[in-house]
């Protein structure tokens, strides 16, 4: 089970919006809508941020929104902070596995 | 307040064994799936193995299966990971993580230890 794909940099200054992506295959991004994403800021252990493509748990703000088309699942943070710099995560469950995306450094310009 | 304690890691050589515990405290064990995800230092995140709440069904990354078994005390609010003929490779933190809710819920990880260090060499 190869890693999924994600750029292994993004950026973005206060305000604005960043999209991260996360590429995989028909058998686990494109097969079902069990995508999640996670955010792990450094010495820290990983935070849920988004699950089911799209939903987000209690106290997640609303500036994390998930989105999937076709074999790409996407990550956006609109409004960016300082506190969102941070390495963040893509994650496919297949049916019987998982599979992480070798992660994404978000720097906050 | 929830809480995962992993304990069990340490130095071992290559070709041996370790057994790794995670345990729980602070919501309804028993009915949650668990994990084991991995990191090494500076890398990303690799997931491990995962075990549904009543322990009959487990998963594993294929290219550990075989070698690493995960196991849990329902009873005791225990998860366990069983690593076999550990690999230089194998060195990493291993985290301990909880299932969100149950069916494909289970395999998102809402909440996670503070991880226990393996390191594989001679």
């Amino acid at each position: 089970q190869s890693a999924l794909t994600q750029p292994p940099s993004a950026s973005g200054s206060p305000g604005q919006s960043v999209t991260i992506s996360c590429t995989g295959t028909s058998s686990d991004v494109g097969g079902n809508d069990y995508v999640s994403w996670y955010q792990q800021y450094p010495g820290k252990v990983p935070k849920l941020m988004i699950y089911d493509v799209t939903k987000r748990p209690s106290g997640v703000p609303d500036r994390f929104s998930g989105s999937k088309s076709g074999n790409t699942a996407s990550l956006t943070v609109s409004g960016l902070q300082a506190e969102d710099e941070a390495d963040y995560y893509c994650c496919s469950y297949t049916g019987s596995k998982a599979v992480f995306g070798g992660g994404t450094k978000l720097t906050v310009l | 307040q929830m809480q995962l304690v992993e304990s069990g890691g340490g130095v071992v050589q290559p070709g041996r064994s370790l057994r790794l515990s995670c345990a729980a405290s602070g919501f309804s064990f028993s009915i949650s799936g668990m994990h084991w995800v991995r990191q090494g230092p500076g890398k990303g995140l690799e997931w491990v193995a995962a075990i549904s709440s009543d322990g009959n069904t487990e998963s594993y990354a294929d290219t550990l299966r075989g070698r690493f078994h995960i196991s849990r005390d329902n009873s005791k609010n225990i998860v366990y990971l069983q690593m076999n003929s550990l690999r230089v490779e194998d060195s990493t933190v291993y985290y301990c993580a909880k299932g969100l809710g149950r069916g494909s819920s289970a395999w998102y990880l809402d909440y996670w230890g503070q991880g226990t260090l393996v390191t594989v060499s001679s």
